[in-house]
């Protein structure tokens, strides 16, 4: 079983709807948990980090299922700027060191 | 911003040949990292170094691999003898504190090899 899995894209959607991306991780011992964006040929940039409680930024909202090893990110009111790629992070079990999922792509179109 | 520069941006190297790519940290971070990404892959974690030593290393970081913090500013990764599969880019990451903390990626050296 993959470490990291996300749906696997790409995600073509309309300016202005709502879009949800899906992970899971296979190591229970992961303490941290993170979403980041990665446009093409750049560097991963930090989204928001997951906590348990679910948070939000803005037009974003994260979960986390700790029971079901289970993260999300909500994207609402979707905008050009946000198409990129998605990458689900959690940590290992040194708890320092980032494994990564592969990534879903999303294109928002005008 | 602080950021994580790296350099050079892109490397072509011959198969066979050493390559140093270089980082550097925020400036205040203690904890460093080097992860690579295949075209078209995922980014997959290589070393992860503190206190002037490494902390923890994957199976990818295998002998022909090494790190140095010369100094109190840069941070390298060396590649003794390149293969072919070693092309990719190579993003180097530094984070204040270390478990859980949030890691901050520089933009990241393109190594081909030929």
């Amino acid at each position: 079983r993959k470490e990291v899995e996300q749906d696997p894209g790409p995600f073509n959607v309309p300016e202005g709807a709502t879009v949800a991306f899906n992970c899971t991780y296979s190591n229970s011992a992961s303490q941290s948990f993170f979403w980041y964006r990665q446009d093409c040929r750049k560097e991963p940039k930090l989204l928001m980090s997951v906590y348990s409680s679910g948070n939000e930024d803005g037009r974003f909202t994260a979960q986390l299922n700790r029971a079901s090893q289970y993260i999300s990110l909500l994207i609402r009111d979707s905008k050009l700027s946000d198409s990129a790629t998605y990458l689900c992070v959690v940590t290992d079990n040194y708890g320092q060191n980032f494994v990564f999922g592969p990534g879903t792509r999303l294109s928002v179109l005008p | 911003e602080p950021e994580v520069t790296q350099t050079p941006s892109h490397q072509v190297t011959q198969m066979g040949q050493e390559v140093i790519l270089r980082c550097v940290p925020i400036s205040n971070h203690l904890y460093f990292y080097w992860y690579r990404q295949i075209l078209g892959q995922k980014v997959e974690f290589l070393v992860s170094f503190y206190n002037n030593e490494i902390s923890e290393k994957s199976e990818i970081f295998d002998d022909q691999f090494s790190v140095e913090r010369p100094d109190g500013s840069n941070f390298t990764l060396k590649i003794r003898s390149t293969k072919l599969e070693d092309s990719a880019m190579y993003f180097c990451a530094s984070s204040e504190q270390g478990a859980g903390n949030i890691q901050y990626f520089g933009a990241g050296t393109r190594l081909s090899v030929l």
